[in-house]
């Protein structure tokens, strides 16, 4: 059974960098899209961006001046950072799978992380 | 971006009772690249449903999905008390992927 564990800070100063890792277990990351989702009372769910074990990313346009997501596959990782956080990142942050068959991924989510919130302090 | 408004905002219903949950898009979804979650309080959300009507592994038939194009509907056959929860639609058609803001199905 695949799961994914996110880990970092719970609080983040104003015009900071937030950084978070997903740690994915009972399976490997290769092959698969990961993404970082978050979601706060203001905005909903919110999907910030995805990256393939190649290194591949695309971005949500309303972040991705502030957005990189890396991966580690030796670690069996992957990783967010978002720059310059205001109290409007505050939000509980997922990591989550893409839904591959045995040819073909699509962008919807079948694992997720249990989720980690992040609250951004002035 | 597509815009996903699902309505209504809540839903107050009995268990045993039957569940109609919307979701409208801005534009086409094409191919049908919708999904639904449910997510319970401090829990991150599952997906029930996919490719608008494909139920995910083990979720019971009492959730079924329809729609097309614009036009996208949840059906919980049968209320069981574990089904009180927020519903989400999403799209994956385009990116960004987006999220409706949810409908919370209440106990009555």
């Amino acid at each position: 059974q695949v799961q994914l564990q996110e880990s970092g800070p719970g609080l983040v100063k104003a015009s900071e960098t937030l950084s978070l890792t997903c740690t994915v277990s009972g399976g490997s990351i290769s092959s698969y899209y990961w993404s970082w989702i978050r979601q706060s009372p203001g905005k909903g769910l919110e999907w910030i961006g995805y990256i393939y074990d190649s290194g591949n990313t695309n971005y949500n346009p309303s972040l991705k001046s502030r957005v990189t997501i890396s991966v580690d596959t030796s670690k069996n990782q992957f990783s967010l950072k978002l720059s310059s956080v205001t109290a409007a990142d505050t939000a509980v942050y997922y990591c989550a799978r893409s839904y591959c068959s045995s040819v073909i991924c699509f962008g919807f989510f079948d694992y997720w992380g249990q989720g980690t919130l992040v609250t951004v302090s002035s | 971006e597509i815009v996903l408004t699902q309505s209504p905002g809540t839903l107050s219903l009995s268990p045993g009772e039957r569940a109609t949950l919307s979701c409208r898009a801005s534009q086409s979804v094409s191919n049908t690249f919708l999904a639904w979650y449910q997510q319970k309080p401090g829990q991150a959300p599952r997906l029930l449903i996919y490719a608008a009507s494909t139920r995910a592994t083990g979720i019971p038939d009492r959730f079924s999905g329809s729609g097309s194009g614009t036009d996208f509907t949840l059906t919980i056959s049968r209320l069981e008390p574990e089904d009180f929860a927020v519903y989400y639609c999403q799209q994956y058609v385009n990116s960004p992927r987006t999220f409706g803001q949810g409908t919370k199905v209440e106990i009555k």
